[in-house]
């Protein structure tokens, strides 16, 4: 079955510290994994898709089929970053559909 | 505002009632996917339609429907409702059928309350 999991339902640091958002995915084939962003209840965003390899706001993530992660780093840390974030999975045979974790909030004090 | 919108922004109503909810894709875009994100569920996949037809379907009740009309908008229907579909419903729309180059652009999101 396909599935996305998010160990950590919230995660406190300090500006300036590095993070990293955990996303453990299982899927039976070749998935397409994606971050969005949901600031204070708004919209989601897309913040990165595994395809591009891109740095979007400091972030980086890097697919890794043998631990089936794709983890969410940042080096340092900003409070402006302080969000609930999505690891999602998709598949283009079903339709594109996205699964989503069940997010990790996080909280990044001064 | 080329963004995909929705409305109504909130919605109260009471169990067993029906309400509609309506979301209009970013133009030119021709897929559009609701979601459903409530506190218990978290994001959860209901339907999606392709050019009017329907595409993909998710654990959506059956006491919900769907459809895309001709101008590309798309309306929700939540029938018989009960206090577990209060949620924050949200529409999104992509260029294509999906896939990896077929990025999702979600609207704000139509918060339902059922009392």
């Amino acid at each position: 079955a396909q599935r996305v999991t998010q160990p950590e339902k919230l995660l406190s640091v300090f500006k300036g510290a590095p993070v990293e958002l955990k996303c453990n995915y299982s899927y039976s084939g070749s998935p397409e994994l994606f971050w969005y962003v949901q600031y204070s209840r708004q919209r989601l965003q897309l913040l990165l898709r595994h395809i591009s390899r891109e740095s979007i706001k400091g972030f980086t993530a890097d697919l890794n089929k043998g631990e089936t992660s794709f983890h969410l780093k940042k080096p340092f840390a900003q409070e402006e970053d302080s969000a609930m974030y999505y690891c999602a999975l998709s598949s283009y045979n079903q339709g594109g559909k996205l699964i989503f974790g069940q997010g990790t909030e996080l909280s990044v004090k001064p | 505002d080329s963004g995909v919108t929705q409305t109504p922004k909130h919605l109260i109503t009471a169990t067993g009632q029906r309400v509609t909810l309506r979301c209009s894709p970013r133009s030119g875009d021709l897929s559009v996917y609701w979601y459903q994100q409530s506190l218990d569920q978290g994001l959860q996949f209901l339907i999606q339609y392709y050019n009017g037809e329907e595409r993909a379907k998710g654990n959506i009740l059956e006491r919900f429907s769907a459809q895309q009309f001709p101008d590309l908008h798309s309306e929700l229907n939540l029938s018989s409702l009960e206090l577990g579909d209060s949620a924050l419903y949200f529409c999104a729309s992509s260029p294509g059928r999906g896939g990896l180059y077929n990025e999702q652009f979600f609207g704000p999101g139509t918060r339902l309350t059922v009392l």
